[in-house]
């Protein structure tokens, strides 16, 4: 089957400028989450989404951050204005529940941002 | 507070040897736990995952343990090859309404020497 697709693969802009991510999870996966990974550290979940219905966005920094699900398939995730410590690995993953209850992510390659 | 701590942080070890990667949590009510490996500028790939009543899971070379008492897990990997450096990433799910509360931890990053 087809992996999570994620693009771009990198972006570089300046701070105080927009910026956008896509994905598209794997078919028939109900659930999409967006991470933001910073260099060295484990992936910190944004924003967690159940078809096209937000589950958890309780650390998605809502006054610069915004994402959608439309369609309850692919998703964005942009980021307006940025700032330097915006500057990380934008993961993207999808999953299915196995067995009712186990809860097996797929992650996508990620957008790499870098924020001058 | 659900916590995942991984140790080392880092780790150089030659090919052919074998190592051991730690992990402890702190999340309550514990679901699964899930062994990710992540190679440099990928996402990371699902290597085992456990439930509450299994205390042992392998794959290939890597052989996943869990500790529901103590709350502990490791990872072995066995015969280590120059593949094998990635980041290591212990992520561990507990029951929430709606679905699951997923606490990734901060990684072991293992360097394989030639």
């Amino acid at each position: 089957e087809a992996g999570v697709a994620q693009s771009p693969r990198y972006k570089i802009i300046e701070k105080r400028q927009s910026v956008a991510f896509w994905c598209n999870p794997i078919s028939g996966h109900a659930t999409l989450y967006w991470y933001q990974q910073i260099l060295g550290q484990g992936p910190k979940l944004l924003i967690q989404f159940q078809n096209n219905g937000v589950v958890d966005d309780s650390q998605l920094p809502k006054d610069r951050f915004s994402a959608e699900r439309l369609k309850g398939v692919d998703s964005t995730l942009k980021i307006q204005p940025a700032k330097l410590e915006d500057s990380a690995v934008y993961l993207c993953a999808s999953s299915h529940l196995v067995r009712g209850r186990i809860d097996t992510q797929y992650f996508g390659p990620g957008t790499r941002l870098t924020v001058l | 507070k659900n916590q995942v701590e991984q140790s080392p942080q880092s780790l150089i070890i030659l090919e052919g040897k074998n190592c051991t990667l730690q992990c402890n949590y702190t999340v309550s009510p514990f679901s699964n736990l899930r062994w990710y490996k992540q190679d440099t500028g990928r996402g990371p790939v699902s290597l085992t995952i456990m439930t509450f009543s299994e205390n042992t899971k392998s794959n290939g070379r890597y052989t996943a343990t869990l500790d529901a008492d103590t709350k502990q897990s490791s990872l072995h990997i066995t015969a280590s090859q120059l593949s094998d450096s990635a980041s290591y990433i212990c992520v561990v799910s507990a029951a929430a309404t709606g679905g699951f509360k997923t606490i990734f931890g901060a990684g072991t990053r293992l360097f394989v020497k030639a």
